[in-house]
């Protein structure tokens, strides 16, 4: 089973629209989650970490669910902008290292 | 500005050729890491350095070497053993501590013909 999985999309969007990406992690001793955006054919960069209790920023909104092993991320009023790949990001707690996602594409069309 | 810097942005080199990819941080992390991208794949782990002089393998090891000689380096080095080394090499850090991120630099694009 992979450390992080996401479901690929493509998830297409019409501005304005609110649009929610999840993804599950199999280590349950994971500590620190984050969310990266990644533009194409460039490197990732921090969106947000995902706290325990939540955390927002602005449109953006992240949820981490230990129960069932996922992390969320919930874009509201889509802007063009926000085309992208979006990585789920977790540290197992285990050496230090980052578990990437596949990455979910999404296009916000006009 | 404080970053991390990998160089170059593209580079292409015959078939079984060695090649080595440079990554240089300036924020006074402890640990960095490399890893590759294909498409659809997402990024996969191929070595990572705790501290310096000391580095241990990723998921995806074979055909690659690494040194960690100075707290701000970690070249990677794509060796003729790695049968399939086209892809886009990206190269992070981070403070080696728990929940903190990575940054990463602006990645290699490297082809093998």
């Amino acid at each position: 089973r992979k450390e992080v999985e996401q479901d690929p999309g493509p998830f297409n969007v019409p501005e304005g629209a609110t649009v929610a990406f999840n993804c599950t992690y199999s280590n349950s001793a994971s500590q620190s989650f984050f969310w990266y955006r990644q533009d194409c054919r460039k490197e990732p960069k921090l969106l947000m970490s995902v706290y325990s209790s939540g955390n927002e920023d602005g449109r953006f909104t992240a949820q981490l669910n230990r129960a069932s092993q996922y992390i969320s991320l919930l874009i509201r009023d889509s802007k063009l902008s926000d085309s992208a790949t979006y990585l789920c990001v977790v540290n197992p707690n285990t050496g230090n290292q980052f578990y990437f996602g596949t990455g979910t594409s999404l296009t916000v069309i006009p | 500005d404080g970053g991390i810097t990998q160089s170059p942005k593209y580079l292409f080199r015959k078939e079984g050729q060695n090649v080595t990819l440079s990554c240089e941080q300036n924020l006074n992390h402890d640990a960095m890491y490399w890893y590759r991208q294909d498409p659809g794949q997402g990024l996969r782990l191929i070595y990572y350095s705790q501290i310096v002089n000391d580095f241990q393998k990723g998921d995806i090891a074979e055909g690659y070497s690494v040194s960690r000689e100075k707290k701000e380096s970690f070249p990677l080095t794509v060796t003729s053993a790695q049968k399939n080394p086209t892809a886009f090499y990206l190269c992070a850090s981070n403070q080696g501590v728990m929940n903190t991120e990575a940054f990463f630099g602006q990645g290699t694009r490297l082809t093998v013909v």
